[in-house]
Parts: structure tokens; sequence; C-alpha cells
């Protein structure tokens, strides 16, 4: 399995773009790239996943670039309700079925 | 889309009560599912993995003996904590994709478990 290296805190102030990078050196063919948000005592939700190059939703970018060994989650314009979270995983469908290990994650805090 | 829900949300029990946590997909049929467990401060860590109808895939350290996981149908599963006790006190939560390849996993909102 990918392990993934994330830096273990940032801070913003909001209304700033937030770019958190997430090292996956040990990538495979089949693994996709998803980010997760996470609150206190909730479950993670689904922010966007890739596999390669750019990918766009209403709430985030994900950036690949070619060799895949890392992905930059980029969050635009952040407000305090972004504080949380954000853990980065990597994964797919392999020999022994769909596997993916959690890393520590970045703790986002967004300051007024 | 892709809503799972888990439930009980919060339990308190006495130690040696055997406690059974659901959950469910209510949008999408969940092919594989995923139990994790999360310390205060830290990140989910893997329990199992289950398969629609086929035993759970157990991560090695965690007792298949103390924590009952069943996936009878493809939107329920059950992790079963037997005879608890005060060092089974986490916060488990549920995860579910469908289909294959790109799927993401969807998490449930987590039991918090105390154990007196």
């Amino acid at each position: 399995l990918a392990k993934t290296t994330q830096p273990i805190s940032m801070d913003s102030y909001e209304g700033q773009e937030v770019n958190i990078t997430c090292s996956h050196n040990n990538i495979a063919t089949n693994d996709y790239i998803t980010w997760y948000q996470q609150f206190p005592s909730q479950g993670p939700r689904f922010i966007i996943q890739g596999y390669k190059t750019k990918v766009t939703n209403e709430v985030a970018s994900l950036f690949i670039p070619a060799d895949r060994k890392s992905s930059t989650l980029s969050l635009p314009r952040v407000s305090l309700s972004d504080t949380a979270v954000y853990y980065c995983l990597v994964g797919g469908s392999n020999t022994g079925g769909f596997k993916t290990i959690f890393g520590a994650g970045t703790r986002l805090f967004v300051k007024a | 889309g892709a809503v799972v829900s888990q439930h009980p949300s919060w339990v308190i029990c006495k130690s040696g009560t055997s406690v059974k946590i659901e959950c469910r997909s209510l949008d999408f049929q969940a092919t594989t599912m995923f139990w994790y467990r999360q310390f205060p401060k830290q990140s989910l860590m893997l329990m199992a993995t289950s398969n629609e109808g086929s035993k759970a895939t157990y991560e090695q350290g965690v007792e298949k003996d103390k924590f009952l996981i069943n996936h009878a149908s493809l939107t329920l599963s059950t992790l079963t904590v037997t005879s608890a006790h005060p060092e089974d006190s986490s916060f488990y939560i549920c995860s579910a994709r469908g289909g294959q390849g790109d799927q993401p996993q969807h998490f449930g909102d987590g039991t918090r478990l105390s154990i007196l």
C-alpha cells in the first residue's frame, strides 16, 4: 500500500487560498487519490478524487503531476468553517481487493 | 447521493456487555464496507474490510473474535464488540463503497463507544 505523507498542520486566514500537498511515492497504477475532510466527532467527508492531471468540483481542486507521486488539494477562499483535519488517501482495487490506509492528516486552522 | 448511516451515534454501557453497531448505505449498494477505529487526536485505523456475503478480512492486531463483523446484504454491515472492556472505548467509524474502479469510500458519522 502506498504510504502518504502530509504536513501535520497549517494555518491560514479567511479568504485565502490554501494548498495542502501529499506525497505518495509508492503509488500503484490502479490507485486513485482521494481527499477527505473530518470535523471532531464526525466521520470523514469526501472532498475530491482524481487519478491524474487536474480535477475541480464546487468546493476544491486537485492537482496531480504526471508522475503521480504527489498531489495538492487546493481550497479557494477558506472560511472559519474549513478548520478541520484533511486526509489524503491513496488506494485502488488490487489483488487483495480495494484497500486504503489513512495517513496522519493535516490539521488546518483558519483564523479570522 | 452516497449516504452512509451509522447507528447508534453514541453508546455507554457496562464492562462485559456486547455492543452492536450498524452501518447502512442508504442510496447505493455497498460491495465493500470498512470499519475503522479512531482515538482522540489520532488518525483512523483500519480494523477490517468486508465484502458482501464473505468473511471479513481483519488487519493485523485486530481480534476477530472480539470484533465480529457481518456484511449480510449490500446495504448493511454490523460490528459487534463482544464482552467490551474500558480499553475498547473509542470512536468507531464505518465506510462503504460501491462498484468497481474509481468509486470512493463514503463514511458514516461514527459511533462513540464508552465502556464503564
